[in-house]
């Protein structure tokens, strides 16, 4: 099993101030990443896939970086709807046998 | 527009089986595969497995086989996963979610969610 490892656990930032999440995979997993943003009482929403593709109506301000086992989610300047867990997910295998990092939590500084 | 509803919350004995629905709308349900991932309170997100609906091959998480169930209906266009021999640790909510059919894709589209509450 591919397991996937997200850091910091929590990261705490002031509203317009840059986010940077990081995912790290247990082995390569290609560019076959993706990222979700999750709110209180919400199902998960796709942000990016393909490590660097914006799901659609996603904002600009999100963009998503890295290949093989290291992986990067920027959010540019956090705005107060961004504040949320975040978790990374690989796709790599077929048959696909699916896994989750244990998320980042977003929260206001 | 796309729409996966599930059914609504369960609570079930230790012991016991769950079934949770998953009905789709607004796209052609054999063409997309069904997943199902939990969520404990608190937790992070589990994949637990998934079902082709057009041929009704399945492929089930490790930690699962032997316990889990996913079929489907294709008249209704409605996906099922039966979890049996329930424990306390299953209380979480349930999600199903629609991935592409012809490779490993993320997760486009989710339900809203069933919680499942295990408690004797």
């Amino acid at each position: 099993e591919i397991v996937m490892t997200q850091s910091p656990a929590t990261l705490s930032v002031s509203p317009g101030e840059r986010a940077t999440l990081s995912c790290r995979a247990s082995q390569s997993v290609s560019s076959n990443l993706a990222w979700y943003q999750q709110k209180p009482g919400q199902a998960p929403r796709l942000l990016i896939y393909g490590a660097s593709t914006r799901a659609t109506g996603i904002p600009a301000r999100f963009s998503g970086s890295g290949s093989g086992t290291e992986f990067t989610l920027t959010i540019s300047s956090l705005q107060s709807e961004d504040f949320a867990v975040y978790y990374c997910q690989q796709y790599n295998n077929w048959p696909p046998k699916l896994t989750f990092g244990g998320g980042t939590k977003v929260e206001i500084k | 527009q796309v729409q996966l509803v599930q059914s609504g919350a369960e609570v079930k004995k230790p012991g016991a089986s769950v079934k949770v629905s998953c009905k789709a709308s607004g796209y052609t349900f054999t063409s997309y595969d069904i997943n199902w991932v939990r969520q404990a309170t608190g937790q992070g997100l589990e994949w637990m497995g998934w079902m082709n609906p057009n041929s009704g091959n399945t492929g089930y998480a490790q930690k699962f086989q032997g316990r889990v169930t996913m079929t489907r209906n294709t008249s209704i266009s409605t996906a099922y996963m039966e979890l049996s021999s329930l424990r306390s640790e299953d209380t979480a909510v349930y999600y199903c979610a629609r991935t592409s059919s012809t490779g490993t894709t993320p997760f486009d589209y989710w339900g809203q969610g069933t919680l499942v509450t295990v408690s004797s």
